[in-house]
């Protein structure tokens, strides 16, 4: 049964740092994974999604990684700046049905 | 831009009322899912749908019931409301494979 692990659950880093976000995921055998961002109180929005084929994805100043065979994704945020501010998810998606797997978030605070 | 929207951002209910929540798309997406998250337990499936009038159980249907009679239209029923079912509701849309599209969530208290 695949199980998402994002680690840490929670990061602080001054504004203008470059950061990383790690999510690792057991089961290699996916369709996609993908990247979401959660303000409090609110909906989520989709950031990224990476095929199981490809190897990133970029928007803007965020780039997601995928790296099938060991299992991880990382979200690559460039210049982070107090709007970054937000609880990021990822969500990884098998052949065999439509359902989402989930992490459990990793909450990140920029601090002007 | 794609929109997912549910029909209330908040809601108090009693115990034992029956509940309707309301969640329409517009990008004609075949596939729609009903969410709650609670602090500490994240994001739990309720019920998905890949079809008009289909419907698949997720991890905790107990408690709720679906329907789904327009492509567009995706509700989610609570029977008889108990205070354990207070929590967000995030209804979510998407074609196969494809981005999820989130609403904004439902902040529903059973009192």
């Amino acid at each position: 049964k695949q199980e998402v692990t994002q680690i840490p659950a929670a990061l602080s880093v001054p504004e203008g740092e470059n950061l990383v976000l790690n999510c690792s995921f057991t089961d290699s055998a996916i369709y996609n994974l993908q990247w979401f961002r959660q303000d409090p109180g609110k909906g989520l929005t989709s950031l990224l999604l990476i095929q199981s084929s490809q190897r990133e994805q970029t928007s803007g100043r965020l780039n997601a990684s995928l790296d099938k065979s060991s299992g991880r994704s990382t979200l690559y945020i460039a210049a982070s700046q107090p709007g970054d501010s937000a609880t990021y998810l990822c969500a990884t998606e098998s052949y065999s049905n439509y359902q989402l797997i989930w992490g459990a978030g990793t909450k990140l605070i920029i601090k002007p | 831009d794609v929109k997912v929207t549910q029909s209330s951002r908040y809601l108090v209910k009693r115990t034992g009322e029956k509940v309707f929540l309301e969640c329409v798309q517009d990008m004609d997406h075949e596939n729609m899912f009903w969410y709650r998250q609670d602090p500490g337990l994240g994001l739990r499936l309720i019920y998905f749908s890949y079809d008009v009038k289909m419907k698949e159980k997720g991890d905790i249907p107990e408690g709720y019931s679906v329907s789904r009679e327009k492509k567009e239209r995706f509700s989610l029923i609570l029977e008889s409301a108990s205070t354990n079912q207070t929590s967000m509701y995030l209804c979510a849309s998407s074609f196969s494979y494809e981005k999820l599209f989130f609403g904004s969530g439902t902040q529903l208290s059973v009192l």
